[in-house]
């Protein structure tokens, strides 16, 4: 089994530009969700979706949008890149319930410059 | 508010000797506590997790957690450590959220294992 895809795995982004962060699982997870990594603050839920159709905000979701078409996809768009936004994302998925453990994905480390 | 600490940032342990990596937490309900392990350029994976039950928690790669409600704690162990369990290590825990439940991480603590 894929798991949970990510693409693409690095990205150089010029202040301004917009992108999409791709994700796919193959596990008919319900729920998933984007995480941003950086150094000393651990993981930061920036959005998640209950499932296709269903999307909310996480703890940093300015800069950030979300949309859920189909189960299996849960891209993740910048609309305008901001040094800021300089990390690590991950997206995770699981099952509904909550005493479910999440798969991750290997991560897509993006650069602003 | 929900929380995670994991008090130190790096924990050195020599090849062979027990390791314990200290987590403590705060929630308003049941806490449902995971551990995840990161090595270098890969995503999280998951270790070990506790939902009720027995306090003591067995997991992937021998390790195990110990749950601790009077010190709301789940600690991280394994008895023997190995050179390759060098990686960075998350608490997690999950709890209701609007709408459904989210995950609360944990800053992280980088285990190294010396030979």
């Amino acid at each position: 089994n894929a798991g949970v895809t990510q693409t693409p795995k690095f990205q150089v982004l010029k202040t301004g530009q917009s992108m999409t962060l791709q994700c796919a699982q193959d596990m008919n997870h319900e729920y998933m969700s984007w995480y941003r990594q950086d150094p000393g603050m651990g993981l930061r839920l920036i959005h998640y979706s209950v499932g296709a159709g269903i999307t909310d905000q996480g703890e940093v979701p300015n800069g950030y949008n979300v949309s859920r078409s189909t189960t299996e996809d849960f891209p993740l768009r910048l609309l305008s890149a901001a040094p800021s936004q300089t990390s690590v994302y991950f997206c995770a998925s699981s099952q509904t319930q909550e005493n479910t453990e999440a798969f991750f994905g290997q991560g897509t480390r993006l650069t602003v410059v | 508010a929900q929380s995670v600490a994991q008090p130190e940032d790096q924990v050195n342990v020599a090849e062979g000797n027990p390791l314990t990596v200290k987590c403590t937490y705060s929630v308003s309900g049941n806490p449902y506590l995971f551990w995840y392990v990161q090595y270098p350029n890969r995503g999280l994976q998951f270790l070990l997790k506790y939902i009720t039950g027995d306090n003591l928690v067995k997991g992937s790669y021998g390790f195990e957690a110990e749950f601790n409600k009077s010190q709301t704690s789940f600690h991280l162990k394994k008895p023997s450590a190995l050179v390759s369990d060098s990686a960075l290590y998350f608490c997690a825990v999950r709890d209701m959220w609007t709408g459904g439940f989210k995950t609360i991480f944990g800053a992280g603590t980088r285990l190294f294992v010396k030979a």
